[in-house]
């Protein structure tokens, strides 16, 4: 299957700073990536929606303002947390969808935040 | 709203019997649905899936079940083996303005007893 990258794969940070989340599609181009969180225990939660050369899609209650993505290429999306707080501390996973690919994503192998 | 629901948080099974993990969902407008495979501190990996005009997809040892009245998924995994043991998460898809958005259950972990 095709491959997606995500780095880094684990950071710990001070509260009140900013984490970027890179998220890489390795043999493929991807006009459309997700970001996705997973708390302990509970399942993957659709945060937003990244189009190349677009604003991404939010989902109802994740803050745009808070999360920041920015899909500059066809191969790259990122995900910056902005003023980080212990709250955000989560498993971040990001997918892409290839472009002959109907119906599926190839997942990220994440990036645990924990905010300190 | 739990719209992708997995009841069986674990499962344990016998190496060589059948696992058989369930999946509901309450949103008649899924038009596809997938199982994913996830170990710890990494991403899902896509297993199977069925669109709704089937009841039955079949890829070696695992076969996804679709019962649409009753809205209800399985996945059959036989025989078993102790590679299989992992998270499982069932996923339902739908079509909005043109992209894909998944619905992802809470997941079952699954362990096969060698």
């Amino acid at each position: 299957g095709a491959v997606v990258s995500q780095h880094p794969s684990r950071v710990i940070c001070k509260s009140g700073t900013s984490v970027k989340i890179e998220c890489r599609s390795l043999d493929f181009q991807a006009t459309t990536m997700f970001w996705y969180r997973q708390f302990p225990k509970q399942s993957l939660m659709l945060m937003a929606t990244s189009n190349e050369g677009s604003k991404a899609t939010y989902e109802q209650g994740v803050e745009k303002d808070k999360f920041l993505i920015n899909h500059a290429s066809l191969t790259l999306s990122t995900l910056t947390v902005t003023s980080a707080h212990p709250e955000d501390s989560s498993f971040y996973i990001c997918s892409a969808v290839a472009g002959s690919s109907y119906n599926e994503q190839f997942f990220g192998p994440g990036t645990r935040l924990t905010v300190l | 709203d739990q719209q992708v629901k997995q009841n069986s948080p674990s499962l344990s099974v016998q190496e060589g019997r059948i696992s058989i993990l369930n999946c509901d969902y309450t949103n008649s407008m899924f038009d596809y649905f997938l199982w994913y495979k996830k170990y710890p501190a990494e991403g899902p990996t896509f297993l199977i899936s069925i669109s709704s005009i089937k009841d039955k997809n079949e890829d070696g040892r695992f076969t996804v079940f679709l019962n649409k009245s009753a809205k209800h998924l399985s996945l059959h995994i036989v025989p078993s083996q102790p590679g299989d043991s992992a998270v499982y998460f069932c996923a339902a898809s739908l079509f909005i303005f043109g992209n894909e958005k998944l619905t992802f259950g809470t997941g079952t972990r699954l362990t096969i007893i060698p």
